[in-house]
């Protein structure tokens, strides 16, 4: 089984919408990471949490947010979509400076 | 601020032939540097990284990276490239603060 789940995988919705992507890790990793990846931009960081007291913005947080509901579960909500936020989302752990991907959702909005 | 800067967008190679993927990065000490790859449909997985000590770095699918402090880079290199090896390449920097700086990427693509 992997060890960093997402779900879902693929999914469309549209303008307005709130949608919550879920993230799930066996590896018992304290911290965890959002990104979003668009062609050509890389990786940029959404949120993160070092434990499940502890949430901080990364470099593009507007219109996004987080829920850590234990160690292992990391949530991220789009509270209305709009048509830009269309990307392939990952979520990540670390540790010892490592990051452990899961294998994304792509998300579609129109 | 730390940044990294990957010069190519695309790189195209013959399978068999050397590679060298480059990786230039901005950061006021010594980084923690890594490189990661994504294969089609997939997550990042980590090919190898640079903390301290021999600047010269194996990973794993026998690649290779060198630290140079005074050029700012660290270059991704392959003597024999497969067809498996086309992916998505990515160059990270980090500080010690647990938050990486991606670079934006140079997409393999190997020709048989």
């Amino acid at each position: 089984d992997a060890d960093v789940t997402q779900t879902p995988r693929n999914r469309i919705t549209k303008t307005g919408k709130r949608i919550m992507l879920e993230c799930s890790q066996t590896k018992g990793h304290d911290r965890m990471y959002w990104y979003r990846q668009d062609p050509g931009l890389g990786l940029r960081l959404i949120y993160y949490s070092f434990d499940v007291k502890d949430i901080n913005k990364g470099e593009i947080s507007d219109g996004y947010s987080v829920s850590r509901q234990a160690q292992a579960k990391f949530s991220l909500s789009l509270e209305s979509a709009i048509p830009n936020q269309t990307a392939l989302y990952f979520c990540a752990t670390q540790r010892d400076d490592t990051q452990y991907f899961g294998p994304g959702t792509r998300l579609t909005v129109l | 601020a730390q940044s990294v800067t990957q010069p190519d967008i695309h790189i195209t190679v013959s399978e068999g032939a050397s590679l060298e993927l480059r990786c230039n990065y901005s950061y006021g000490a010594t980084p923690y540097l890594f490189w990661y790859v994504q294969s089609p449909g997939q997550g990042l997985q980590l090919l190898l990284k640079y903390f301290s000590g021999d600047t010269l770095v194996q990973g794993i699918k026998g690649f290779e990276a060198e630290f140079k402090r005074s050029q700012s880079s660290f270059n991704l290199r392959k003597p024999s490239v497969h067809w498996s090896d086309a992916a998505e390449y990515f160059c990270a920097v980090e500080g010690g603060s647990y938050i990486p700086t991606f670079g934006r990427g140079t997409s393999l693509i190997v020709h048989p």
